[in-house]
């Protein structure tokens, strides 16, 4: 039974770029939530996407933007990187929007130089 | 609106000693409340999750916790620590809409032979 997965795992870009990182929920899991993890800090939540929709979103920016596939995969798009976008990425899946328990991958480190 | 304040950032033990990791929060609502565990290079793993049934919740690895709603304590304990316990550990508080999970800091938990 696959876990979660995250590609890549390791991604380096400059100011002013854009970057997709991508997710694949555990299987049977249909809602994909996204987070950032700044080095030292706890996970902060991005969005959340159910349905092919957006149904949740955390305090970021729209330069945060999100897709989700109808194989329940998930793209997360980050435009004009700010050095402050460094962070560890984190996808996590559940069962539905209210899934109870959120299964966690291990994660896309973005640097931004 | 929901919080979690982790009161230690870091904890050193002894092998074989008792491990207490502490936790409060902040919900306008009854809560759901979990423990996360982060080794190097890993994604999260769920240690155990508080969901409005008995107090006292039993995870893995020998961890468990007790919700206390006149304290708004939720502590993370277990008796003798191991060295594979070393890890940051993270506690964690479910929105009341959605799937929305609210992090603390993060407990840096050292275990010394």
């Amino acid at each position: 039974d696959a876990g979660v997965t995250q590609s890549p795992t390791h991604l380096i870009k400059t100011r002013g770029q854009q970057v997709t990182l991508r997710c694949s929920p555990k299987s049977g899991h249909d809602t994909v939530s996204w987070y950032q993890q700044a080095l030292g800090q706890g996970p902060q939540f991005i969005f959340q996407y159910y349905e092919e929709e957006e149904r949740q979103r955390g305090n970021f920016p729209d330069r945060f933007s999100g897709h989700q596939f109808p194989n329940y995969s998930s793209e997360l798009n980050v435009n004009a990187l700010l050095l402050g976008d460094s962070a560890l990425y984190l996808c996590a899946s559940s069962t539905g929007p209210r899934g109870i328990e959120q299964f966690f991958g291990p994660g896309t480190r973005l640097t931004v130089l | 609106a929901q919080s979690v304040t982790q009161l230690d950032s870091h904890v050193s033990v002894s092998e074989g000693t008792p491990v207490l990791l502490r936790c409060n929060y902040s919900s306008s609502y009854s809560p759901s409340l979990f423990w996360y565990v982060q080794h190097p290079n890993k994604g999260l793993q769920l240690l155990l999750k508080y969901t409005s049934a008995a107090t006292l919740v039993k995870g893995i690895n020998g961890f468990e916790a007790e919700f206390k709603k006149s304290e708004t304590s939720f502590h993370l304990t277990k008796p003798s620590a191991h060295m594979s316990d070393a890890a940051e550990y993270f506690c964690v508080v479910r929105g009341n809409a959605g799937n929305m999970l609210t992090f603390g800091g993060g407990t840096r938990l050292m275990v010394k032979p």
